[in-house]
């Protein structure tokens, strides 16, 4: 079975500061996995996504993450926090032919002034 | 284009009320549907998913059903809400899981 895991609940960085979130991912296949933001009292919004060709990915807001396989890892990160990047992040994986995305438990960032 | 509606956006309900949540979607057809329910400090958790009209899958045992009575419209129902069902329910749509999901706004009910 497949799932992810999200390191750190919570995340508190200050503005202008590196964000790192982590999600680490277990599958016995090579997943596509992907990063959601969700602001307060509103759905989920996709900020980028592994599909098994650039091991780098590039998303919306100028968030980034690196598929790396032989940590089973795929770390997001921001260079630059701002304000408005305060909201929960959620990993998620999905193994070929199934019909669900497997959520990690989130982690809510704080963006500190 | 494609888009997703939920409706309410915030509903308050007092123990034992019939419940009902609507979501359709446009621009698309036949999609995979899903509804999920964040409780505070409990991450997302899957309802129930349709892959076709009047097919459904429950995830979790509970006091909540769905049903799809047309194409593009997935409804979540209860006969009497429990306290426990206060949350924020959120329908999603997929045509290809290799896009991910798409998500409605939410619906932030509270049963009192």
């Amino acid at each position: 079975a497949q799932s992810v895991t999200q390191l750190g609940s919570h995340v508190s960085v200050s503005e202008g500061a590196l964000v790192l979130l982590r999600c680490n991912y277990s599958s016995s296949v090579p997943p596509y996995l992907f990063w959601y933001v969700q602001y307060p009292n509103q759905g989920l919004q996709l900020l980028l996504k592994y599909t098994s060709a650039a091991t780098l990915v590039k998303g919306i807001n100028g968030f980034e993450a690196e598929f790396k396989k032989s940590e089973t890892s795929f770390h997001l990160t921001k260079p630059s926090a701002h304000m408005s990047d305060a909201a929960e992040y959620f990993c998620a994986v999905w193994k070929a032919a199934g019909n669900k995305l497997t959520f990690g438990g989130g982690t809510r960032v704080l963006v500190k002034p | 284009s494609q888009t997703i509606h939920q409706w309410p956006a915030t509903l308050v309900q007092p123990v034992g009320s019939p419940l009902s949540l609507e979501c359709t979607v446009e621009g698309t057809s036949n999609p995979n549907l899903y509804w999920y329910r964040q409780a505070a400090g409990r991450g997302l958790q899957l309802l129930f998913y349709s892959i076709g009209i009047d097919q459904i899958s429950s995830e979790v045992p509970q006091n909540l059903s769905a049903s799809r009575p047309q194409d593009r419209q997935f409804i979540l129902s209860s006969k009497k809400l429990l306290l426990s069902d206060s949350g924020f329910y959120l329908c999603a749509w997929s045509t290809d899981l290799l896009y991910g999901y798409t998500f409605g706004s939410g619906t932030r009910l509270t049963v009192v």
